[in-house]
């Protein structure tokens, strides 16, 4: 079993571009979330999607970022416009369930590394 | 102030020395969670529990959910133990997953 896969594993983009992040979930499982980790700092919560639906995006950015799971391939994480302070390890996540109420624990990608010149 | 603080931050330790990590948690969950991350490498899922102890070859997961807190023990610990242990937890309202800022870990030979 395949587990998450994100692509790609480093992405370099210079300030005003866009930076397009993907992740396909383990095979079965309906559940995506992305989490931000900036340098030196801890995980931080982004957006919690499900087939089609965003279901919590309350740690998103309000401008520039976007999230989506198509019914079809994998999730997307779009940065428009990327700045300096972007430059992050951008991690997915997928479960079957929803989460620890379902018994279910997340299983997490490699990470991409984003860097912005 | 963080929603789950952990302690140590940096920990070094001998080869075969006993280790444990601290976690305390201000928020109402449903169950934690300690990752394992290596040095530009993923997130591997350790334990997921929401009551007593877990036990996963040399390593062991306690939590007291009354006193809101966890400890992960490394026994018999192993160079290739080192890296960054994180704990998070789920939250049993909304959707949030809040991460500690992770105690990374040197088992030097």
């Amino acid at each position: 079993n395949a587990g998450v896969m994100q692509n790609p594993r480093h992405l370099v983009r210079r300030r005003g571009q866009e930076a397009r992040l993907r992740c396909s979930p383990m095979k079965g499982h309906s559940h995506v979330y992305w989490y931000r980790q900036l340098p030196e700092e801890g995980l931080k919560f982004m957006v919690y999607l499900q087939k089609e639906n965003i279901i919590d995006e309350s740690g998103m950015p309000k401008e520039r970022f976007s999230a989506e799971f198509p019914k079809e391939g994998p999730s997307i994480l779009r940065i428009q416009q990327v700045v300096r302070g972007d430059s992050a390890a951008y991690f997915c996540a997928s479960s079957p369930l929803r989460g620890a109420r379902n018994g279910q624990p997340q299983h997490f990608g490699d990470g991409t590394r984003l860097s912005i010149l | 102030k963080n929603e789950v603080e952990q302690s140590p931050q940096n920990l070094t330790a001998q080869e075969g020395e006993f280790i444990t990590i601290n976690c305390s948690y201000s928020v109402g969950i449903s169950a934690l969670h300690w990752l394992q991350q290596h040095p530009g490498g993923g997130i591997v899922s350790l334990f997921m529990l929401s009551s007593g102890k877990k036990k996963h070859g040399r390593l062991i997961a306690t939590i007291n959910i009354q006193e809101k807190h966890s400890s992960l023990h490394i026994t018999a610990s192993h160079p290739r133990d080192s890296a960054v242990y994180i704990c998070a937890v789920d939250s049993n309202t909304g959707n949030q997953f809040y991460f500690g800022t992770g105690t990374s870990l040197t088992v030097i030979p």
